[in-house]
């Protein structure tokens, strides 16, 4: 089955620096890839998505790339806020009935 | 409006006892599911339903038991509370196909004393 690794566990930045979290995976068939933001007593909120015919997308201040020869893909977050604090989580996915499979998380702390 | 809503968000018990935690979503998707999340944070897939219907079911004990009266809910039951089963569950919803994301609501932190 899939295996996916996402480092680092913990991650912590000042305001304004910018944020990479990494992910790699071992299905090859794996074709789409999610990433959440888990805050404080919530659930996991989908922020961004990649599938495996693009090798980067952006929205504002987040970005993901894909290397699909190298199997890995990353979260990178640009001049960072307070709020950007959480549990982000990535994930990958064969898509169909396939369920995808979960990073074990990493928590972003920015300091003001 | 909530698009995946949990009830109830907290729930302590004690051992043994018979539980259910109630998921309902208002955005017409046909697949739900039941996450469990432990303390260091893992996410673990429990079951999948897809238009009522069963579709995964995870090595999970059989004292879990997932109930869909209708598309639109997927509720939880919990016999016989154990210890290890505290932690937060997560409801979800998609649509058909995985290479979609998920809804998630907002979570049942469960304790069970």
């Amino acid at each position: 089955g899939e295996n996916v690794e996402q480092h680092p566990s913990t991650l912590s930045v000042q305001e304004g620096d910018s944020a990479v979290i990494k992910c790699t995976y071992s299905d090859s068939a794996s074709n789409y890839f999610p990433w959440y933001k888990q805050e404080l007593g919530k659930g996991p909120q989908l922020i961004i998505d990649i599938r495996s015919n693009v090798g980067e997308k952006k929205d504002q201040r987040i970005a993901v790339t894909l290397n699909k020869t190298a199997k890995h893909f990353s979260l990178h977050i640009t001049e960072t806020q307070p709020e950007d604090s959480a549990v982000y989580f990535c994930a990958a996915s064969r898509g169909g009935s396939y369920i995808p499979t979960f990073g074990r998380g990493t928590s972003l702390i920015v300091h003001p | 409006d909530t698009a995946v809503s949990q009830t109830p968000k907290y729930l302590v018990t004690q051992m043994g006892n018979d539980k259910s935690i109630k998921c309902e979503q208002n955005l017409g998707h046909d697949t739900m599911y039941w996450y469990k999340q432990d303390s260091k944070k893992f996410l673990k897939i429990m079951f999948s339903y897809n238009n009522k219907e069963l579709i995964i079911n995870e090595t999970v004990p059989n004292r879990f038991s997932p109930k869909s009266p209708d598309k639109a809910h997927l509720n939880l039951h919990i016999n016989s509370l154990e210890l290890g089963d505290s932690a937060v569950y997560f409801c979800a919803s998609s649509i058909p196909g995985q290479e979609y994301g998920y809804t998630f609501g907002s979570g049942t932190r469960l304790t069970v004393v």
